[in-house]
Order: structure tokens, then C-alpha cells, then sequence
């Protein structure tokens, strides 16, 4: 699977749009871009995913570049509560292989 | 999203002791589960892939005759840390893939195991 990178830490205001940058320059054309956040002493909880269409559900939208070597994470109204490390992952479609695969992630933390 | 539970949460046991960590797809039927391990100030580690009915699929350096992963049926799979060393403390995290649909990968809550 492709690597990510991603800043090691970010902070915004509460209430405030938080825009999380990643980049995945080597992502293969069948390679879902999947976001995943981690609150401390917690399992990673599924956000959002999307292969080169802009995406967007009750948690955040995902913004893919049109050359998909990056993408932003976008929280519109950041609560005290979504202070939690982010991870961005791209990950091969169906198949017994496929897997996620952890970086380290960006942490963000909103401020009151 | 789809719920993944584990038990227990959270494990104290002593050196040299068997620990058994069940993972349950509570809403959806998973064909693969994950098992990962995390140490503090870490990211996750993958530590095995298994299918249904199949053998596990261990990381390199993972032991499998240490991690016992059992994945009986289509919601349940166990991981079984056998002799347990202080080195081995750490969060065991579970997660399940649903066998249709968008093939979501979701996690469990997390172990927390504590080897004195």
C-alpha cells in the first residue's frame, strides 16, 4: 500500500473549521484514500473514505486533489470533543491482502 | 457505523499465564478480522490478518505459536496471548471488515493487558 504523509500536529478554535492536510503522492489509481481519528485509550473509529470523488457524511467532507496525491479532512465545526489523533491511510480495494496500515498520524487538538 | 465489541477491556495477569481476547462483529457478518497491538505514545501495529474457517496471516516478527488467533465463525474471533511476559503489556485493538457492501474496516475498543 501507498504511504501517507501528514503534519504531526495541529491545533484550530473551537467551532472553527479544521482542515487536515494529507499527502499521498505514490497512491495507485484503485487505492481508496480512508480516515480514521483516535481518541486517547480508544479503538480507531472509521470517518470517512473515497476513491477520487469528494465525499462528505455526517462527520466531515474529504476533499481528493483530481491528481488524488492529496487530500484534506475537513471537520466543519470542531468540538472540544474531536481532539483526537487523525490518521490518513491508503489502502488497496477488495482482496484478502488488502489491509490498513497505521502512520503516525496528526494530532489535533481544539482549543476552547 | 457497524460495532465491533471486545472483552475484556481490560486484563491484569501474571507472568507466564494464558490471556484470551474475544472480538465480536455485533451488527455484521466479517469475513476478515485484524488483530493489532499499541504501544504507549505508538501508532497501531497489525499483528495477523485471519479469515473465516482459514489460518492466520501473521506480520513479520509476530510469533504465531505466542498469539493464538482463532477466527471460528462470521462474528468472532480470539486472540490468545499463551505465556504471558511483562513485554507483552500493551493495547490489543480487534478489528472486522464487513463481507459486503464497502468493505469498511471498523474497530473494537480496545484491551488493555497488563502482565505483572
Amino acid at each position: 500500500d501507498a504511504k501517507t504523509t501528514q503534519p504531526p500536529s495541529m491545533d484550530c478554535a473551537e467551532g472553527r473549521a479544521a482542515n487536515l492536510p494529507c499527502n499521498h503522492s505514490t497512491i495507485s489509481g484503485n487505492e481508496y484514500v480512508y480516515w480514521y481519528r483516535q481518541i486517547h485509550s480508544q479503538g480507531p473509529q472509521y470517518i470517512i473514505h473515497g476513491l477520487k470523488n469528494n465525499e462528505t457524511n455526517e462527520m466531515a467532507s474529504l476533499i481528493i486533489t483530481e491528481d488524488r496525491k492529496s487530500s484534506t479532512l475537513i471537520l466543519p465545526h470542531a468540538t472540544l470533543r474531536d481532539t483526537a489523533v487523525y490518521y490518513c491511510i491508503v489502502r488497496a480495494p477488495t482482496g484478502a491482502n488488502s489491509k490498513l496500515t497505521f502512520g503516525k498520524g496528526i494530532t489535533l487538538s481544539v482549543r476552547p | 457505523g457497524a460495532v465491533v465489541s471486545q472483552h475484556p477491556s481490560r486484563v491484569i495477569c501474571k507472568s507466564g499465564t494464558s490471556v484470551k481476547i474475544e472480538c465480536r462483529s455485533l451488527d455484521f457478518q466479517a469475513t476478515t478480522m485484524f488483530w493489532y497491538r499499541q504501544f504507549p505514545k505508538q501508532s497501531l501495529m497489525l499483528m495477523a490478518t485471519s479469515n473465516e474457517g482459514s489460518k492466520a496471516t501473521y506480520e513479520q516478527g509476530v510469533e504465531k505459536d505466542k498469539f493464538l488467533i482463532n477466527h471460528a465463525s462470521l462474528t468472532l474471533s480470539t486472540l490468545t496471548v499463551t505465556s504471558a511476559h511483562p513485554e507483552d503489556s500493551s493495547f490489543y485493538i480487534c478489528s472486522a471488515r464487513e463481507v459486503a457492501g464497502r468493505e469498511t474496516q471498523y474497530f473494537g475498543p480496545g484491551t488493555r493487558l497488563l502482565v505483572l
